[in-house]
């Protein structure tokens, strides 16, 4: 399989629990990217790494989330003493520029959190 | 404050006609478009994208068209299939990260 895996698919989880979600990227992309969803609307963006380097992260990323890419390959992201509001689904993606800058995302089938 | 809105929530076509989805932005600095497909349960997936130096980008069935004066995106689908129904979403970036709108659904009806 050449896609983009995310484990798990779904996750519940009590309030207050620590959660970890795995990304594995397509293995010659760099990028890899973190995205949340909820419903109704659009991904948003939490977090970028260029190989094992995380170069930029949003402020929706709390000090409760944290993301690591240690060997520049899977990626994982936690959430501490997690919260209702975190219930979403998590996506990962991963990219390598083209040529001619035409390049895309390929997404994962993301992993659904809710929190209870 | 959303940087890229797509006012239609949903969109019905009958097969083997046009579908037009729009989408437009506010941020000027954005110099790339993507369009996504999602269907339920799973993962965006990619569509096609345009840059900024390009007003126009085809591939089979999807076109994509950009007008940078007027801030604004579209995807035509032709001829429509069942097949394509399902979420589309535009994005833009003028970096690393992109910005979503909320999506269209678009029906194709049989």
């Amino acid at each position: 399989d050449t896609g983009v895996s995310q484990d798990p698919r779904h996750k519940i989880t009590k309030r207050g629990q620590n959660v970890t979600f795995r990304c594995d990227p397509i293995s010659e992309h760099n990028r890899l990217y973190w995205y949340r969803q909820t419903l109704g609307q659009g991904p948003e963006f939490l977090t970028y790494f260029q190989n094992e380097a995380q170069l930029e992260k949003s402020r929706l990323l709390s000090d409760r989330f944290s993301a690591e890419r240690p060997k520049g390959s899977f990626s994982t992201l936690e959430i501490q003493r997690t919260e209702q509001g975190d219930s979403a689904m998590y996506l990962c993606a991963s990219s390598s520029r083209g040529t001619g800058g035409n390049y895309g995302y390929t997404f994962g089938s993301g992993t659904r959190l809710t929190v209870v | 404050d959303q940087q890229v809105k797509q006012n239609s929530p949903s969109l019905s076509v009958q097969e083997g006609r046009i579908s037009i989805l729009n989408c437009d932005y506010t941020n000027s600095m954005f110099d790339y478009f993507l369009w996504y497909k999602k269907y339920p349960a799973e993962g965006p997936t990619f569509l096609i994208s345009i840059s900024s130096i390009k007003d126009k980008n085809e591939d089979g069935r999807f076109t994509v068209f950009l007008n940078k004066s007027a801030k604004h995106l579209s995807l035509h689908i032709v001829p429509s299939q069942p097949g394509d129904s399902a979420v589309y979403f535009c994005a833009a970036s003028a970096g690393n990260q992109f910005y979503f709108g909320t999506g269209t659904s678009l029906t194709v009806i049989p």
